[in-house]
C-alpha cells in the first residue's frame, strides 16, 4: 500500500534551535515535497526534489533547506527556527510532476 | 504567478443542503485543475481533477466542471451530510510548474 511516513509528529523547540523533519515514502515515487499549512494561506510549496540529490525551491524556501538522500528519503532543515516557522508540515510524492501528490499525516511543529 | 483563489473561509451547512464552494484561478493557458478534502489528523487526499474546457470532475457526490471562460472550477454537492465536514482545498497546476493550492475551505455540517 502506498504510504508517506512523516516523523516526528510532533516537535516543540525554541527559537535558534535546529530541526529537522524526515519523510519516508515506499512508493517509489521520483516526486517529494515538503509543504507548510496556516490557517489563511492554505498549503504552501517549500521545497520540492525529483530525485536523489536533487532540490528545487517552491514558493516559500527562506529559511528552510532541505535534503533528498535517496528515493525515498526526503529532509526538511530549519538550522536557526523562528516563531514564524510553527507551522503544520506535510510532506507528499508523486511519481510525475503532473501527478496529484500523495500526503502524509503531517508534523506539527512548534517554535517558542 | 499562477493562483487560486477561495473566497469562503468556512462553511456552515445542515444535513441535505446543498453545497456551493467558490474556485477561482488565474493561470496561462490550460492549467489542470484539482480538488483535494483533508479530514483531521490526515493529509489532504484528492477528490478529482479535470484537464480541460467543460470537463467535469466527480467523486463521492461531489462534483465540478472547468470554466475555461469564467476561469473557475466549483465545488457543488447535491445533499451533504455531517461525514463530508473536512477542509476542501482547489488546486491548480499549469505546464512545467508545480501544484498551487488556495488557502481551503472549512466545511461543517449539522445534523
Amino acid at each position: 500500500e502506498a504510504a508517506v511516513t512523516q516523523s516526528p509528529r510532533n516537535k516543540v523547540t525554541v527559537t535558534g534551535g535546529n530541526v529537522t523533519l524526515s519523510c519516508r515514502q515506499t512508493n517509489s515515487h521520483n516526486y517529494m515535497y515538503w509543504y507548510r499549512q496556516d490557517t489563511g494561506h492554505g498549503l504552501r510549496l517549500i521545497h520540492y526534489s525529483y530525485g536523489a540529490g536533487n532540490l528545487q525551491i517552491g514558493d516559500v524556501p527562506d529559511g528552510y533547506k532541505a535534503t533528498r538522500t535517496t528515493q525515498e528519503d526526503f529532509f526538511l532543515l530549519l538550522e536557526l527556527a523562528s516563531p514564524s516557522q510553527t507551522s503544520l508540515y506535510f510532506c507528499a510524492s508523486s511519481e510525475y510532476n503532473n501527478q496529484a501528490p500523495l500526503f502524509g499525516e503531517g508534523t506539527r511543529l512548534s517554535v517558542l | 504567478g499562477d493562483s487560486v483563489t477561495q473566497t469562503e473561509g468556512q462553511v456552515a451547512l445542515s444535513e441535505e443542503d446543498f453545497l456551493t464552494i467558490h474556485c477561482n484561478y488565474s493561470a496561462s493557458g490550460y492549467p489542470t485543475l484539482f480538488w483535494y478534502v483533508q479530514y483531521p489528523g490526515e493529509g489532504p487526499q484528492l477528490l478529482f481533477r479535470a484537464s480541460r474546457d467543460k470537463e467535469k470532475g466527480s467523486s463521492r457526490g461531489f462534483e465540478a466542471t472547468y470554466d475555461k471562460g469564467t476561469t473557475s472550477f466549483h465545488l457543488r454537492k447535491a445533499s451533504v451530510q455531517e461525514s463530508d465536514s473536512a477542509v476542501y482545498y482547489c488546486a491548480l497546476r499549469n505546464s512545467g510548474t508545480y501544484q498551487r493550492f488556495g488557502t481551503g475551505t472549512k466545511l461543517q455540517v449539522v445534523p
